[in-house]
């Protein structure tokens, strides 16, 4: 399976909102809604941020919202705070018993 | 509250192999897949593979070519990854998860650096 795409950087200022991209094939992303979202600081493990396409785990900010379209997935962070500078990786679900992730986005907060 | 916690960093040799263990508390171990992650030096996250310890059933990246075993104990609950004939394409940070291939993970180990080096 190829890695998912999504943009190596995104940015924004205090109070805006970002979407990133994570795009995949008719047999990944877009036929499965199990595409989750990590949230990844420097030298830290990955945290849960949205699964099965727009869920979010209990704790997270509703400021983070997941969806889809076709064979892509998105993830907006609404109300951008300094804290959400971090690296942002999206997985999906690729049949057979696979997995795979997207490159991973580098989200800037001017 | 569940913890997974990894085994301590490990130097090796190219074509050595290295065993990385994931202890599992604050749940039933064998309710969840154990899923393995790893991240190079600067690089994304990789997916591994995963393993049920409720059966042992696993599944590999098929880029692994092989290369990877994982198992459990589930006397202990603790779950393991090895790798083979190292390259230094293998040195990364191995992450531990709980959950399989549907589930997003919610539970992750503090990581293991593997650095494969002469």
């Amino acid at each position: 399976q190829s890695a998912l795409t999504q943009p190596p950087s995104a940015s924004g200022s205090p109070g805006q909102s970002v979407t990133i991209s994570c795009t995949g094939t008719s047999s990944d992303v877009g036929f499965y809604n199990y595409v989750s979202w990590y949230q990844q600081y420097p030298g830290k493990a990955p945290k849960l941020m949205i699964y099965e396409v727009s869920k979010r785990p209990s704790g997270v900010p509703d400021r983070f919202s997941g969806s889809k379209s076709g064979n892509t997935a998105s993830l907006t962070v609404s109300g951008l705070q300094t804290e959400d500078e971090a690296d942002y990786y999206c997985t999906s679900y690729a049949g057979s018993n696979n997995l795979v992730f997207g490159g991973g986005t580098k989200l800037t907060v001017l | 509250q569940v913890h997974l916690v990894q085994s301590g960093p490990e130097v090796q040799k190219p074509g050595a192999s290295v065993k990385v263990s994931c202890k599992a508390s604050g749940y039933t171990f064998t309710n969840d897949a154990i899923t393995w992650v790893r991240q190079a030096p600067g690089q994304g996250l990789e997916w591994l593979g995963w393993i049920s310890p409720h059966n042992s059933k696993t599944n590999s990246a098929q880029n692994l070519h092989g290369r990877v075993t994982m198992t459990t104990d589930t006397s202990t609950g603790t779950a393991y990854v090895e790798v083979r004939s190292l390259t230094t394409d293998d040195t990364a940070i191995y992450y531990c998860a709980r959950g399989g291939v549907l589930t997003g993970y919610e539970s992750w180990g503090q990581g293991t650096l593997v650095t494969v080096s002469s």
